[in-house]
């Protein structure tokens, strides 16, 4: 059973860039792993951010991009904003099942 | 509009039965797969279930297998997850989410766009 390991936490000052990791137990990140990202605030649900490693959806802000980097995904956020805090997911496709990763919980200070 | 309606909030006994569900609006309900999502209190998201509502084709997560069902009844475009015996362990909030694979070029995508609001199933004595 895959295991996708991501941050638990990590802090970024407004206007800073900070990138996140999405890593797999079973060896590199591919774009056959399919990643996704979401972001979830307090109390709301989910909402995606990107498709297929590094594809956008209307609605993602530009400061947001994703990318294969060292065997991981990763989710790099420029400028950020305080509305960006929140909690992110990833998701990976591994052997036939999809598999979130633990979440980082990004604080914007 | 675009949208995936749970239902309301249950609060169930261990040992009951539960259904919950997803009504679709706005696409066609056999375009897009549908999954379930369940998120305990105070932690993250674990892929439950999901289904291709076109031919019922269903994958289930490892944890999940055999604690749950998914279905679809396409005449009402609504997705189910269901239990036959519920444990306080299931206390969760469940969201479905529809995703589907496209092909650019030939070059696979697979996609997470839409999700519902959740449904908050409470498991206690």
């Amino acid at each position: 059973q895959t295991v996708v390991t991501q941050e638990p936490s990590l802090t970024v000052s407004p206007g800073g860039t900070v990138t996140l990791t999405c890593a797999s137990s079973t060896g590199a990140v591919t774009n056959g792993n399919y990643p996704n990202w979401f972001q979830q605030r307090p109390g709301q649900p989910p909402r995606a951010l990107i498709y297929s490693v590094d594809n956008k959806y209307s609605w993602t802000p530009a400061r947001f991009s994703g990318s294969l980097l060292g065997g991981k995904a990763g989710l790099k956020l420029l400028n950020a904003q305080p509305e960006d805090e929140a909690d992110y997911y990833c998701l990976l496709h591994s052997g036939g099942a999809w598999v979130f990763g633990g979440g980082t919980k990004l604080t914007v200070l | 509009e675009v949208q995936l309606e749970q239902s309301g909030a249950e609060m169930n006994k261990p040992g009951e039965s539960l259904r919950i569900s997803c009504k679709v609006s706005g696409y066609r309900f056999t375009s897009y797969w549908i999954s379930w999502v369940r998120q305990m209190p105070g932690k993250g998201l674990e892929w439950v279930a999901t289904i291709d509502p076109s031919d019922s084709y269903t994958r289930y997560g490892p944890s999940f297998q055999g604690r749950v069902t998914i279905s679809g009844d396409k005449s009402i475009s609504t997705a189910y997850l269901q239990w036959r015996s519920l444990e306080a362990s299931d206390t969760a909030i469940y969201y479905c989410v529809r995703h589907n694979l496209k092909a650019v070029a030939g070059v696979p995508y697979w996609f997470f766009d839409l999700w519902g609001r959740g449904t908050l199933v409470t498991v206690s004595s």
